[in-house]
């Protein structure tokens, strides 16, 4: 089993609408998340950082359950530009860290 | 203030040749991480560097892949004797330190030919 999984996609939504999407993780002890964002042939880049009590970052929502071990990340009014891949990062107890293999997102008009 | 830079941006040589890549992190960065990322695939892992402390080299697929960091600094990827599996994006990525944002550079291509 995968220290972090994800569900591959793609997730097709209308522009404007709302999507969804989680990321599980093993190791019960991990310390940070993120959620980084990569385009086409391009590198990853930090869309936001993942707070234990939730963060909202303009369209963007991320939460973590930590009962549960997963983190999701929400996109409300999506945009054509938010098409992209989205990296789910952990950082376990003894400071190593995982990718997600990450979500593919594509937005339609 | 300048990003990570990486060189050469692509890279295409022979089978059984030498390559080395280079990855320049952000100035101030302790922190530094070689990924590999095959197409349409996610990252994986390579190595990384913290400080003065011995890299974690637990990514590293065979001992024909080594890294070294000078001086706290500049770092070089070398793969000895390349095989086409090694055909990959390399990429490399800072951070102030261990458990903080990664800020990743454009990547080398690599094309084992």
């Amino acid at each position: 089993r995968k220290e972090v999984e994800q569900d591959p996609g793609p997730f097709n939504v209308p522009e404007g609408a709302t999507v969804a999407f989680n990321c599980t993780y093993s190791n019960s002890a991990s310390q940070s998340f993120f959620w980084y964002r990569q385009d086409c042939r391009k590198e990853p880049k930090l869309l936001m950082s993942v707070y234990s009590s939730g963060n909202e970052d303009g369209r963007f929502t991320a939460q973590l359950n930590r009962a549960s071990q997963y983190i999701s990340l929400l996109i409300r009014d999506s945009k054509l530009s938010d098409s992209a891949t989205y990296l789910c990062v952990v950082y376990d107890s003894w400071g190593k860290l995982q990718f997600g293999a990450g979500t593919q997102v594509v937005v339609t008009p | 203030g300048a990003g990570v830079s990486q060189s050469p941006s692509n890279k295409v040589t022979e089978k059984g040749k030498d390559v080395e890549l280079r990855c320049d992190p952000i100035s101030g960065h302790t922190a530094l991480y070689w990924y590999r990322q095959s197409l349409g695939q996610g990252l994986e892992f390579l190595i990384y560097f913290q400080g003065n402390s011995a890299p974690d080299k637990s990514g590293l697929p065979s001992d024909r892949f080594s890294a070294e960091r000078t001086g706290g600094s500049v770092s070089t990827l070398t793969i000895q004797r390349t095989q086409q599996e090694d055909s990959a994006v390399y990429l490399c990525a800072s951070s102030f330190a261990h458990g903080e944002t990664q800020y990743f550079g454009p990547g080398t291509r690599l094309l084992v030919l």
